[in-house]
């Protein structure tokens, strides 16, 4: 069964400390892996879209990378603020996604992170 | 442009009634897809419907049904609910760009809770 499978569950950081969030997948073939991000309350916002060939992509002082080869990405927050505090959501796309394929989308659980003042 | 819109925000329902929730894509989006999140599961796909059309459905029982407007404008009905439907519905919508791939904005979401 495809999976994706994130870590840590929840993270508690100061704020201006750096942090990683993991993704590991079991998908394949995949056309690209989004990472999200959820206020509580609020629906996913996207921060990042990676295809496949792609190793890295910064949105701000969030910066994604993936590893195909490993099937891993992570989501590395610099300089975290309170405004992070946040669930972030790993999905990985199936190929010719849109249309008939928007049901094959696979979520991971989330990591909820918390930023302390 | 203005975004997803989805109403009612919250609801509390009793079990065994029905409940009918809406939402209101990004003018010009034709693709609305609904999904259900609660803490033990994340986010699980109910359906997408594309012109009206359901093109895809999630693995959830009949109980949960749903329908889109000429105008794009989508609604899920649940019937007989279970205290298990308590959570946060949410719709996004989706166009298709270059390469095959798409970009799709969610909605606030609509919480709803089964007592």
């Amino acid at each position: 069964k495809n999976q994706v499978e994130q870590s840590p569950q929840s993270l508690i950081i100061l704020e201006g400390k750096n942090c990683t969030l993991q993704c590991n997948y079991t998908v394949s073939p995949f056309s690209n892996l989004r990472w999200y991000k959820q206020d509580t309350g609020r629906g996913p916002v996207s921060l990042t879209i990676m295809t496949f060939s792609e190793n890295t992509k910064s949105n701000g002082r969030y910066t994604a990378t993936l590893d195909a080869d490993t099937k891993q990405s992570s989501l590395h927050i610099t300089a975290s603020q309170l405004s992070d505090s946040a669930s972030y959501i790993c999905v990985v796309v199936p190929p010719n996604a849109g249309g008939t394929s928007y049901g094959k989308l696979t979520f991971g659980q989330g990591t909820i992170l918390t930023v302390h003042p | 442009k203005a975004g997803v819109t989805q109403t009612p925000r919250y609801l509390i329902k009793t079990r065994g009634q029905q409940v009918t929730l809406s939402c209101s894509p990004i003018s010009g989006h034709r693709s609305v897809s609904w999904y259900q999140q609660t803490p033990g599961q994340g986010l699980q796909f109910l359906f997408e419907y594309f012109s009206e059309t359901q093109r895809n459905k999630g693995n959830f029982p009949g109980r949960f049904s749903g329908r889109q407007f000429s105008n794009s404008r989508s609604e899920m009905n649940v019937s007989t609910l279970e205290l298990g439907d308590s959570a946060l519905y949410l719709c996004a919508s989706s166009f298709t760009v270059g390469s095959g791939s798409y970009e799709q904005y969610f909605g606030p979401g609509t919480r709803l809770t089964v007592t």
